[in-house]
Protein backbone atom coordinates (compact mmCIF):
# COMPACT_ATOMS: atom_id res chain seq x y z
CA UNK A 1 0.00 0.00 0.00
CA UNK A 2 0.95 3.59 -0.62
CA UNK A 3 2.85 5.14 2.40
CA UNK A 4 3.25 8.59 3.30
CA UNK A 5 3.69 11.42 0.46
CA UNK A 6 4.85 15.23 1.03
CA UNK A 7 5.83 17.65 -2.10
CA UNK A 8 7.56 18.95 -3.04
CA UNK A 9 10.39 16.74 -2.48
CA UNK A 10 12.60 20.41 -2.49
CA UNK A 11 12.38 23.65 -2.20
CA UNK A 12 14.42 26.17 -3.21
CA UNK A 13 12.76 30.16 -2.03
CA UNK A 14 14.31 33.66 -1.26
CA UNK A 15 14.21 35.30 2.24
CA UNK A 16 10.31 36.65 3.06
CA UNK A 17 8.40 34.33 0.21
CA UNK A 18 5.70 32.45 1.42
CA UNK A 19 6.23 28.41 1.03
CA UNK A 20 3.66 25.70 1.40
CA UNK A 21 4.03 22.38 1.87
CA UNK A 22 1.61 19.34 1.59
CA UNK A 23 1.58 15.74 3.13
CA UNK A 24 -0.70 12.73 2.37
CA UNK A 25 -1.11 10.59 4.92
CA UNK A 26 -1.69 6.44 5.18
CA UNK A 27 -5.03 6.13 4.34
CA UNK A 28 -7.49 5.59 7.22
CA UNK A 29 -4.51 7.09 9.44
CA UNK A 30 -6.61 9.67 11.90
CA UNK A 31 -3.30 11.54 13.40
CA UNK A 32 -0.69 13.06 11.21
CA UNK A 33 2.53 15.13 12.36
CA UNK A 34 4.66 17.57 11.39
CA UNK A 35 8.48 17.47 12.77
CA UNK A 36 11.22 19.51 11.15
CA UNK A 37 14.87 18.59 11.14
CA UNK A 38 17.65 20.99 10.73
CA UNK A 39 21.11 20.26 9.61
CA UNK A 40 22.96 17.70 12.32
CA UNK A 41 19.70 18.21 14.58
CA UNK A 42 17.19 15.68 15.51
CA UNK A 43 13.88 15.86 14.58
CA UNK A 44 11.51 18.98 16.44
CA UNK A 45 7.67 18.84 16.78
CA UNK A 46 5.67 21.37 15.14
CA UNK A 47 2.24 20.53 15.25
CA UNK A 48 -0.54 17.10 15.56
CA UNK A 49 -3.72 16.71 13.62
CA UNK A 50 -5.91 14.03 15.45
CA UNK A 51 -9.64 13.61 13.78
CA UNK A 52 -11.90 16.76 14.10
CA UNK A 53 -9.72 17.32 17.23
CA UNK A 54 -8.10 21.07 17.31
CA UNK A 55 -4.76 20.95 16.51
CA UNK A 56 -2.02 20.50 19.26
CA UNK A 57 0.38 23.61 17.81
CA UNK A 58 2.42 23.55 20.64
CA UNK A 59 6.05 22.55 18.70
CA UNK A 60 4.92 25.49 16.35
CA UNK A 61 8.23 27.98 16.42
CA UNK A 62 6.33 31.30 15.46
CA UNK A 63 3.58 32.73 14.37
CA UNK A 64 4.75 32.41 10.70
CA UNK A 65 4.09 28.80 10.77
CA UNK A 66 0.73 27.51 10.47
CA UNK A 67 -1.15 23.91 8.91
CA UNK A 68 -4.17 22.88 7.99
CA UNK A 69 -5.73 19.65 7.56
CA UNK A 70 -8.92 18.88 5.99
CA UNK A 71 -10.46 15.93 7.73
CA UNK A 72 -8.33 13.09 8.02
CA UNK A 73 -7.00 13.54 4.62
CA UNK A 74 -4.07 15.77 3.19
CA UNK A 75 -2.32 18.45 5.21
CA UNK A 76 -0.46 21.54 4.06
CA UNK A 77 2.27 23.60 6.30
CA UNK A 78 2.16 26.69 5.65
CA UNK A 79 5.53 29.06 6.45
CA UNK A 80 4.94 32.53 5.73
CA UNK A 81 7.79 35.40 5.15
CA UNK A 82 10.53 32.40 5.14
CA UNK A 83 13.71 33.31 6.63
CA UNK A 84 17.20 31.47 6.40
CA UNK A 85 16.56 29.47 9.80
CA UNK A 86 13.76 27.80 8.67
CA UNK A 87 15.68 25.97 6.06
CA UNK A 88 15.28 21.81 7.02
CA UNK A 89 13.96 18.95 6.17
CA UNK A 90 9.97 19.27 6.85
CA UNK A 91 8.77 15.27 7.58
CA UNK A 92 5.24 14.49 8.00
CA UNK A 93 4.22 11.32 9.73
CA UNK A 94 0.62 9.73 10.34
CA UNK A 95 -0.36 6.62 12.47
CA UNK A 96 -3.14 4.99 13.09
CA UNK A 97 -4.25 6.94 16.13
CA UNK A 98 -2.52 8.75 19.18
CA UNK A 99 0.29 6.70 20.52
CA UNK A 100 0.71 4.32 17.87
CA UNK A 101 3.83 3.94 15.66
CA UNK A 102 4.05 6.88 13.41
CA UNK A 103 5.54 6.20 10.08
CA UNK A 104 7.28 9.07 8.02
CA UNK A 105 7.00 10.38 5.09
CA UNK A 106 10.26 11.44 2.54
CA UNK A 107 10.44 14.89 3.60
CA UNK A 108 10.57 18.36 2.12
CA UNK A 109 13.96 19.69 1.99
CA UNK A 110 13.28 23.40 1.89
CA UNK A 111 15.99 26.15 1.56
CA UNK A 112 15.93 29.90 1.71
CA UNK A 113 18.72 32.02 0.27
CA UNK B 1 10.09 17.82 30.33
CA UNK B 2 11.27 14.70 28.48
CA UNK B 3 14.48 14.76 26.39
CA UNK B 4 16.35 12.28 24.86
CA UNK B 5 20.22 12.00 24.44
CA UNK B 6 22.36 9.96 22.42
CA UNK B 7 25.89 10.19 23.18
CA UNK B 8 27.46 9.03 19.81
CA UNK B 9 27.19 11.39 17.42
CA UNK B 10 29.11 9.70 14.73
CA UNK B 11 30.00 6.09 15.35
CA UNK B 12 32.80 4.33 12.85
CA UNK B 13 32.74 0.43 12.94
CA UNK B 14 34.27 -2.24 10.81
CA UNK B 15 32.00 -4.54 8.92
CA UNK B 16 30.85 -7.89 10.66
CA UNK B 17 31.53 -5.98 14.27
CA UNK B 18 29.00 -5.43 16.85
CA UNK B 19 27.82 -2.37 17.78
CA UNK B 20 25.96 -0.64 20.67
CA UNK B 21 24.60 2.81 19.71
CA UNK B 22 23.34 4.79 22.85
CA UNK B 23 20.39 6.08 23.82
CA UNK B 24 19.51 7.85 27.42
CA UNK B 25 16.07 9.42 28.16
CA UNK B 26 14.89 10.96 30.68
CA UNK B 27 10.59 10.92 31.77
CA UNK B 28 8.56 11.56 34.66
CA UNK B 29 6.09 9.08 33.33
CA UNK B 30 5.99 5.70 31.87
CA UNK B 31 7.40 6.11 28.21
CA UNK B 32 7.42 4.28 25.02
CA UNK B 33 10.37 4.24 23.25
CA UNK B 34 11.45 3.96 19.56
CA UNK B 35 14.17 3.47 17.39
CA UNK B 36 14.34 4.97 13.36
CA UNK B 37 16.68 4.37 10.91
CA UNK B 38 17.51 7.23 8.25
CA UNK B 39 19.44 5.73 5.09
CA UNK B 40 21.22 8.05 2.80
CA UNK B 41 18.68 10.15 0.96
CA UNK B 42 15.59 8.16 2.29
CA UNK B 43 12.82 8.89 5.44
CA UNK B 44 12.39 7.50 8.47
CA UNK B 45 12.25 4.16 8.79
CA UNK B 46 10.84 2.28 12.12
CA UNK B 47 13.79 -0.37 13.38
CA UNK B 48 12.14 -1.26 16.61
CA UNK B 49 9.64 -0.24 19.52
CA UNK B 50 9.06 -0.79 23.10
CA UNK B 51 5.23 -0.16 24.97
CA UNK B 52 5.48 -2.83 27.24
CA UNK B 53 6.15 -6.23 28.37
CA UNK B 54 9.63 -8.01 28.10
CA UNK B 55 12.56 -5.24 28.02
CA UNK B 56 14.24 -6.99 25.11
CA UNK B 57 13.17 -5.86 21.85
CA UNK B 58 13.97 -7.45 18.39
CA UNK B 59 13.89 -4.98 15.22
CA UNK B 60 14.53 -5.53 11.49
CA UNK B 61 17.73 -6.04 9.85
CA UNK B 62 18.76 -7.82 12.82
CA UNK B 63 18.86 -5.16 15.44
CA UNK B 64 17.78 -5.22 18.73
CA UNK B 65 17.30 -2.96 21.61
CA UNK B 66 17.10 -3.06 25.77
CA UNK B 67 14.68 -1.23 27.90
CA UNK B 68 16.16 -0.68 30.91
CA UNK B 69 14.40 1.58 33.40
CA UNK B 70 17.00 1.76 36.45
CA UNK B 71 19.46 3.18 33.52
CA UNK B 72 16.71 4.99 31.53
CA UNK B 73 18.58 3.94 28.76
CA UNK B 74 16.97 2.12 25.45
CA UNK B 75 20.40 1.20 24.02
CA UNK B 76 20.76 -0.52 20.23
CA UNK B 77 22.64 -3.28 19.11
CA UNK B 78 23.93 -5.55 16.74
CA UNK B 79 25.76 -8.26 16.98
CA UNK B 80 27.56 -7.79 13.26
CA UNK B 81 26.81 -4.89 11.17
CA UNK B 82 27.20 -5.36 7.41
CA UNK B 83 28.19 -1.98 4.88
CA UNK B 84 24.08 -1.48 4.71
CA UNK B 85 24.04 -0.78 7.82
CA UNK B 86 25.22 2.60 7.12
CA UNK B 87 22.90 5.59 7.99
CA UNK B 88 21.99 7.30 10.66
CA UNK B 89 19.93 5.92 14.20
CA UNK B 90 17.73 8.25 16.25
CA UNK B 91 16.06 7.50 19.41
CA UNK B 92 13.04 8.52 19.72
CA UNK B 93 10.70 8.76 23.23
CA UNK B 94 6.65 9.40 23.29
CA UNK B 95 5.34 12.39 24.95
CA UNK B 96 3.25 11.89 27.90
CA UNK B 97 0.61 13.81 26.22
CA UNK B 98 -2.61 12.14 24.76
CA UNK B 99 -1.33 13.04 21.65
CA UNK B 100 2.26 10.90 21.86
CA UNK B 101 4.10 13.20 19.44
CA UNK B 102 7.88 11.99 19.73
CA UNK B 103 10.72 13.52 21.04
CA UNK B 104 14.10 12.66 19.35
CA UNK B 105 17.58 12.64 20.23
CA UNK B 106 19.97 14.41 17.57
CA UNK B 107 21.01 11.35 15.99
CA UNK B 108 23.52 9.20 15.66
CA UNK B 109 25.97 7.84 12.46
CA UNK B 110 27.01 5.20 12.39
CA UNK B 111 29.34 4.49 9.40
CA UNK B 112 29.97 0.81 8.61
CA UNK B 113 33.70 0.42 7.26
CA UNK B 114 34.83 -2.81 4.52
Amino acid sequence: GAGVSQSPSNKVTEKGKDVELRCDPISGHTALYWYRQRLGQGLEFLIYFQGNSAPDKSGLPSDRFSAERTGESVSTLTIQRTQQEDSAVYLCASSPGARQTQYFGPGTRLLVL
Amino acid sequence: AQSVTQLDSQVPVFEEAPVELRCNYSSSVSVYLFWYVQYPNQGLQLLLKYLSGSTLVKGINGFEAEFNKSQTSFHLRKPSVHISDTAEYFCAVSSGGSQGNLIFGKGTKLSVKP
